[in-house]
């Protein structure tokens, strides 16, 4: 049962548009929720994070949304550029009920920006 | 950038043959975790440490063993290695906040 769910494998946008990468999630209990970013053969890197407590949280030129009553958040990303071409991941956790800080991933999006 | 390395970063090894993979890390972080990343799952908790000598199973914990005997070292055991465990292997570690921050990966081919 994919609790976390990137449901478009791939995405291609043009170099200076918008990319917008969506994420779903199933458990109620999750109250915080992360985009990592991955380029091929190295290690996910943290992005950008939001609490369940707010509905946007924005860090330059990248902004989650999150709508807890869709059980939905994306990622924007504006303007897109080449160097963002990478796979994400979206991620949950039951931060603040849990005591181990797991992670919960998207099986990831594929984002290629044209030039 | 975290200072987390892991090795080796490549191996291949043949079914049914022992493998140790592992985590270092230079932060005195006192979260570790390992994951595996394959085509169509994203990555999947294997094992995961909470102190020295504290640790528990994840998602997908079936034929592996881990090991925590620092706060610097995680060690990731395939006891009798199969095929189905040929996947990039990631450690990622955290002081407790909810980002947790990931090594360079191992890739493990197992024949």
């Amino acid at each position: 049962d994919q609790q976390v769910k990137q449901n478009s494998p791939s995405l291609s946008v043009q170099e200076g548009r918008i990319s917008i990468l969506n994420c779903d999630y199933t458990n109620s209990m999750f109250d915080y929720f992360l985009w990592y970013k991955k380029y091929p053969a190295e290690g996910p890197t943290f992005l950008i994070s939001i609490s369940s407590i707010k509905d946007k949280n924005e860090d330059g030129r990248f902004t989650v949304f999150l709508n807890k009553s869709a059980k939905h958040l994306s990622l924007h990303i504006v303007p897109s550029q080449p160097g963002d071409s990478a796979v994400y991941f979206c991620a949950a956790s039951d931060y603040y009920g849990g005591a181990t800080n797991k992670l919960i991933f998207g099986t990831g999006t594929l984002l290629a920006v044209q030039p | 950038d975290a200072g987390i390395t892991q090795s080796p970063r490549h191996k291949v090894t043949e079914t049914g043959t022992p493998v140790t993979l592992r985590c270092h890390q230079t932060e005195n972080h006192r979260y570790m975790y390992w994951y595996r990343q394959d085509p169509g799952h994203g990555l999947r908790l294997i094992h995961y440490s909470y102190g020295v000598k504290d640790t528990d199973k994840g998602e997908v914990s079936d034929g592996y063993s881990v090991s925590r005997s620092k706060t610097e070292d995680f060690l990731l055991t395939l006891e009798s290695a199969t095929s189905s465990q040929t996947s990039v292997y990631f450690c990622a570690i955290t002081d407790g906040r909810v980002e947790q921050y990931f090594g360079p990966g191992t890739r493990l081919t197992v024949t």
